[in-house]
């Protein structure tokens, strides 16, 4: 079957950097996706990867492995507003996608 | 402003009623999902839509269906609610196969 896996919850410190880290086995790979998703709203696009590596935006980078079927998303300098959920969802051979059940990222001051 | 709009926001609805949630996007995008988000469940698809005139099952279709009539709606309706419906509704658009999602801002749906 197919499946990801991501922390349930994490903590970090306001000013701090946190990695998110996403596992995934699936019927093939077209790409990776990232989401924030602040409670009681709805997901936004953080970040895509299809090739192996780091993609840098800002404050926020997200890293793949396809090999591994790993990706990590990087959150630097952390405000209270990065608290959210973080979901990782990969689009498969049949381009359709594959969620996780999101991170829930607790910034304290 | 442009973007995907659903409706209603919330509604509380009785079991056995049926109920016929609205999303309507303007991006021109071809391809529409629903998807239903439970705690601790993430993201699960229940119908979509890659073009106009066309639908598809999704991970959880059972107690669910939608129509595709133009580009731009892609309504889902629940023929006879149950309790186990109680969940948020999120409609999505995109426009290639590996483009981002455009996400509404969800239907919070109780069904008592």
């Amino acid at each position: 079957g197919q499946n990801i896996d991501q922390p349930t919850e994490m903590t970090a410190t306001e000013g701090a950097i946190v990695q998110i880290n996403c596992t995934y086995q699936t019927s093939g790979f077209n790409g990776l996706f990232w989401y924030q998703q602040h409670a009681g709203e709805a997901p936004t696009f953080l970040s895509y990867n299809v090739l192996d590596g780091l993609e840098e935006k800002g404050r926020f980078s997200s890293f793949l492995s396809r090999s591994k079927g790993y990706s990590y998303l990087l959150l630097k300098e952390l405000q209270m507003k990065d608290s959210a959920s973080y979901l990782c969802a990969v689009l498969d051979s049949n381009y359709q996608l594959i969620w996780g059940a999101g991170t829930k990222l607790i910034i304290k001051p | 402003i442009a973007g995907i709009t659903q409706a209603p926001t919330s509604q509380i609805l009785a079991a056995g009623r049926r109920m016929t949630l609205r999303c309507t996007q303007d991006m021109r995008h071809n391809a529409m999902y629903w998807y239903r988000q439970d705690l601790g469940l993430g993201l699960r698809l229940i119908h979509y839509s890659n073009t106009a005139g066309t639908t598809g099952k999704g991970e959880v279709p059972d107690g669910y269906s939608v129509s595709r009539a133009n580009t731009d709606d892609f309504p889902l309706t629940l023929a006879s609610a149950v309790p186990s419906q109680t969940s948020v509704y999120f409609c999505a658009s995109s426009d290639r196969d590996n483009s981002p999602l455009h996400f509404g801002n969800g239907t919070r749906l109780t069904v008592t």
